[in-house]
């Protein structure tokens, strides 16, 4: 089993639509959790930290549910300049290295 | 805002050369890290170091090493390179060696070996 695995992709929406993906991780000690984005050829970059009582930023809402080792990423109003692949990512132990999850491709019609 | 700079974007190399990729970071990090990409296969974690001189393996160490002899510098070096090594090679830093904390990238270095 991966150590975080993340829905399949791609996922192919029109614009407005609202999107949720979902990811879940093995390691029960782990305690960060985040969502980045990576454009084409491009570094990933953090979107944004998941916070055990779920947080939201805009259009962006993630959740956390510890028992079911489960992360989700709700995406309200899609935007075209929303394609892009989305990251899972968890600690892997109290030191700095992270977990990537392969990622999850959305792209966003007009 | 946090800075990662990689010294260069793309590179052209030919097999058995020593290649040596460098990272900076601007913020004081102790963590730094570095991963290579590749279609299918995600982000893979090649070294990263904790403290300057100090070093661990990642997942994929073989044919790659590391330097770190000053805080805000993390060099990767392919000792004798090989076609294999064609990737995306990402450098990352991030804050506290306990902390949880998210990592920051720098552009990435597409490098191709003939």
């Amino acid at each position: 089993r991966k150590e975080v695995e993340q829905d399949p992709g791609p996922f192919n929406v029109p614009e407005g639509a609202t999107v949720a993906f979902n990811c879940t991780y093995s390691n029960s000690a782990s305690q960060s959790f985040f969502w980045y984005r990576q454009d084409c050829r491009k570094e990933p970059k953090l979107l944004m930290s998941v916070y055990s009582s779920g947080n939201e930023d805009g259009r962006f809402t993630a959740q956390l549910n510890r028992a079911s080792q489960y992360i989700s990423l709700l995406i309200r109003d899609s935007k075209l300049s929303d394609s892009a692949t989305y990251l899972c990512v968890v600690n892997y132990n109290q030191g700095g290295k992270l977990i990537f999850g392969q990622g999850t491709e959305l792209s966003v019609k007009p | 805002d946090v800075k990662v700079t990689q010294s260069s974007r793309y590179l052209v190399k030919r097999t058995g050369e020593k290649v040596f990729l460098e990272c900076v970071q601007d913020m004081d990090h102790e963590n730094m890290f570095w991963y290579r990409q590749d279609p299918g296969l995600g982000l893979r974690l090649i070294y990263f170091s904790y403290d300057v001189k100090m070093k661990e393996k990642g997942d994929i160490p073989e044919g790659y090493s590391v330097s770190r002899e000053k805080k805000e510098r993390f060099s990767l070096i392919l000792e004798s390179a090989s076609t294999n090594q064609t990737s995306m090679y990402l450098c990352a830093s991030s804050f506290q060696p306990r902390g949880n904390q998210p990592q920051h990238f720098g552009d990435g270095t597409r490098l191709s070996i003939l």
